[in-house]
């Protein structure tokens, strides 16, 4: 059962501009949001999470939007940079031990 | 501050046999995770381990199994594998309760591919 679903395979956006990554999930009882970014050849590495009463959250230039009445969160980066090009995974745990990932997006910037 | 090692890298089994993945966690970290992640998806929760005994598990049949021990390392072992079990298979580790808040930390992932 796809409880987290990432519906953009790929995203390519021009550096500086506003990358946007799409999420959706199905399990209301998710209470914590997170996103991994992953490089070739390693493991996902965690960026920026969210708990289900808030519905934004900020760390530089990364941030992640949650729409609970959608069950819909967002990451939003900005300015874009070579860099960033990932792959992008949405995860979502309703306990401590039961994360659940989206399929990833793989955004390219372009410099 | 030493991350998640895990070994073999890349593995080549033949369907039938059994394999032993192994992972060290992080130092501080008395939680570890394992997942699968097959090509062009996400990973998949397998299980995990907190105090050396299962804590939660995915759908995964029973031919899945793993231990942790006092040092909070970990193994995974698949027996009678399948074409299906070709996989990245990635071990996760954090401190108890906070792996939702601050995120796991991931090892590299061992490669295993089964023919």
């Amino acid at each position: 059962d796809q409880q987290v679903k990432q519906n953009s395979p790929s995203l390519s956006v021009q550096e500086g501009r506003i990358s946007i990554l799409n999420c959706d999930y199905t399990n209301s009882m998710f209470d914590y949001f997170l996103w991994y970014k992953k490089y070739p050849a390693e493991g996902p590495t965690f960026l920026i999470s969210i708990s289900s009463i808030k519905d934004k959250n900020e760390d530089g230039r990364f941030t992640v939007f949650l729409n609970k009445s959608a069950k819909h969160l967002s990451l939003h980066i900005v300015p874009s940079q070579p860099g960033d090009s990932a792959v992008y995974f949405c995860a979502a745990s309703a306990s401590n031990n039961d994360m659940r990932f989206g399929a990833g997006t793989r955004l390219t910037v372009k410099p | 501050e030493t991350g998640v090692t895990q070994s073999p890298t890349h593995l080549i089994k033949t369907r039938g046999q059994q394999v032993t993945l192994r992972c060290s966690s992080q130092s501080g970290h008395n939680t570890v995770s394992w997942y699968q992640q097959a090509l062009g998806q996400g990973p998949q929760f397998i299980f995990q381990y907190y105090r050396e005994e299962e804590n939660g598990r995915g759908n995964f049949p029973p031919r899945f199994s793993g231990l942790q021990f006092p040092n909070y390392s970990s193994e995974l072992n698949v027996n009678a594998l399948e074409l299906d079990d070709s996989a990245l298979y990635l071990c996760a580790s954090s401190a108890v309760g906070l792996g939702s808040r601050s995120g796991y930390t991931f090892g590299s992932g061992t490669r295993l591919t089964v023919v």
